[in-house]
């Protein structure tokens, strides 16, 4: 057990709609990332917040939206949902925000879009 | 921006023997190499890494290499087990770019008993 927590472990929804992931950091950790694995795919760099603020971002689409709250837990907000979004979700921290600190990855959470 | 390109995609090896993944990466200044390994189904575990002030690191039957004049790392795994049996996932850093990690498109590692 890394100690990232994340929400839902899975969801099934339809196209076009709306669906929030949530993912609660280890503690003490500053740093959230936010990353897309689809079929036979590697990990695809979304965005990362550290101590609320957005610190990187990667290949993230228009209709996806992250924050990070005053407690340190992060939300990813996908909407207008295609069939493509279909991926596992991971979400990673770390103690700090740069590129040598380990990170560290939770359960993830497998959307399904139909 | 950064590219990280991992071989072989995937690779089949007899218990015991060696497994070697390699993976080569553009930018220069890199100067972290983790490594992951995920089983089916799991979250990427990291299972070894290497900083560009050392050329070789080893924890068991684990291994990795750094060649920072050609641009490449690579993972070792000797003495392979049923159990290592899993997609392995090279990454790189990039201290300027906007990705604090990019990663390879993995490795999956069947050992065969």
């Amino acid at each position: 057990d890394s100690g990232v927590t994340q929400t839902p472990k899975h969801l099934i929804t339809a196209t076009g709609q709306r669906v929030t992931l949530r993912c609660s950091p280890r503690s003490g950790d500053l740093s959230v990332y936010w990353y897309q694995q689809s079929l036979d795919q590697g990990l695809q760099f979304l965005i990362q917040y550290y101590n609320g603020e957005e610190r990187a971002k990667g290949n993230i689409l228009e209709r996806f939206s992250a924050q990070q709250f005053p407690d340190l837990h992060s939300e990813l907000n996908l909407s207008s949902l295609e069939l493509g979004d279909s991926a596992l979700y991971f979400c990673a921290s770390s103690v700090g925000w740069g590129a040598l600190d380990e990170q560290f990855f939770g359960p993830g959470t497998r959307l399904t879009v139909l | 921006g950064e590219n990280v390109e991992q071989h072989p995609s995937t690779l089949s090896v007899q218990e015991g023997d060696s497994a070697v993944i390699k993976c080569t990466y553009s930018d220069s200044a890199s100067n972290y190499f983790p490594w992951y390994k995920q089983e089916l189904g799991k979250r990427p575990q990291l299972i070894i890494d290497i900083r560009s002030n050392v050329g070789e690191k080893k924890d068991q039957r684990i291994a990795v290499t750094l060649n920072k004049t050609a641009k490449h790392f690579s993972l070792h795994i000797t003495e392979t087990q049923p159990e290592d049996s899993a997609v392995y996932f090279c990454a790189a850093s990039i201290p300027s770019g906007n990705t604090p990690l990019v990663f390879g498109k993995g490795t999956r590692l069947s050992v065969i008993a």
